[in-house]
């Protein structure tokens, strides 16, 4: 069955702080891997994409890496702000017929 | 240009009774999407329409319907509410089918929060 497993389930963390969110996935086959920003209220917005062959994405202070051997993706926030304050949801690509596989998500929360 | 749009916003039903959900996408993309999230499930996906034909299915009971405008407005149906039903619903749009192939990134509405009691 795919799945798609994201730790920690929430996290709190002072301003100015770094953190990193894991996503492990066991879905097959694999065409990529994105990862969304879901701010209270609102719908989840992309705030990167990784393919098989990428390493690493940086988008600003948001940096995803991808390890397609041990199937393992993490976002790295760097000087986190209060507006990191938010969902984050790691989804992969199947490119089956169910095609996309959500994780339940991290929720962060960023204190003064 | 404009995002999608979701209407309503917010709504409160009573179990038995039924509801219909409408997603306005992007200008000019083709498929349109709907999700469950829910705070123990987080997303879960339940249909996918694409020129108005359904190409994916979730497994959500036959309560759960949608529909796929001539426009690419989209609408959802859920009929004999059950209070598992609250959740709240998002649509998403993109110009491809949804899983894609590539880059293809769906734009999420803000979604509609619906209660039952």
């Amino acid at each position: 069955k795919n799945q798609v497993e994201q730790s920690p389930q929430s996290l709190i963390i002072l301003e100015g702080k770094n953190c990193t969110l894991q996503c492990n996935y066991t879905v097959s086959p694999f065409s990529n891997l994105r990862w969304y920003k879901q701010d209270t209220g609102r719908g989840p917005v992309s705030l990167t994409i990784m393919t098989f062959s990428e390493n690493t994405k940086s988008n600003g202070r948001y940096t995803a890496t991808l390890d397609a051997d041990t199937k393992q993706s993490s976002l790295h926030i760097t000087a986190s702000q209060l507006s990191d304050s938010a969902s984050y949801i790691c989804v992969v690509n199947t490119g089956g017929e169910n095609k996309l596989t959500f994780g339940t998500g991290t929720q962060l929360k960023v204190e003064l | 240009k404009a995002g999608v749009t979701q209407t309503p916003r917010y709504l409160i039903k009573t179990r038995g009774q039924q509801v219909t959900l409408s997603c306005s996408p992007i200008s000019g993309h083709r498929s349109v999407s709907w999700y469950q999230q829910t705070p123990g499930q987080g997303l879960q996906f339940l249909f996918e329409y694409f020129s108005e034909t359904q190409r994916n299915k979730g497994n959500f009971p036959g309560r759960f319907s949608g529909r796929q405008f001539s426009n690419s407005r989209s609408e959802m149906n859920v009929s004999t509410l059950e209070l598992g039903d609250s959740a709240l619903y998002l649509c998403a749009s993109s110009p491809f089918e949804a899983g894609g192939d590539g880059a293809n990134v769906l734009t999420f509405g803000a979604g509609s929060r619906l209660t039952v009691l």
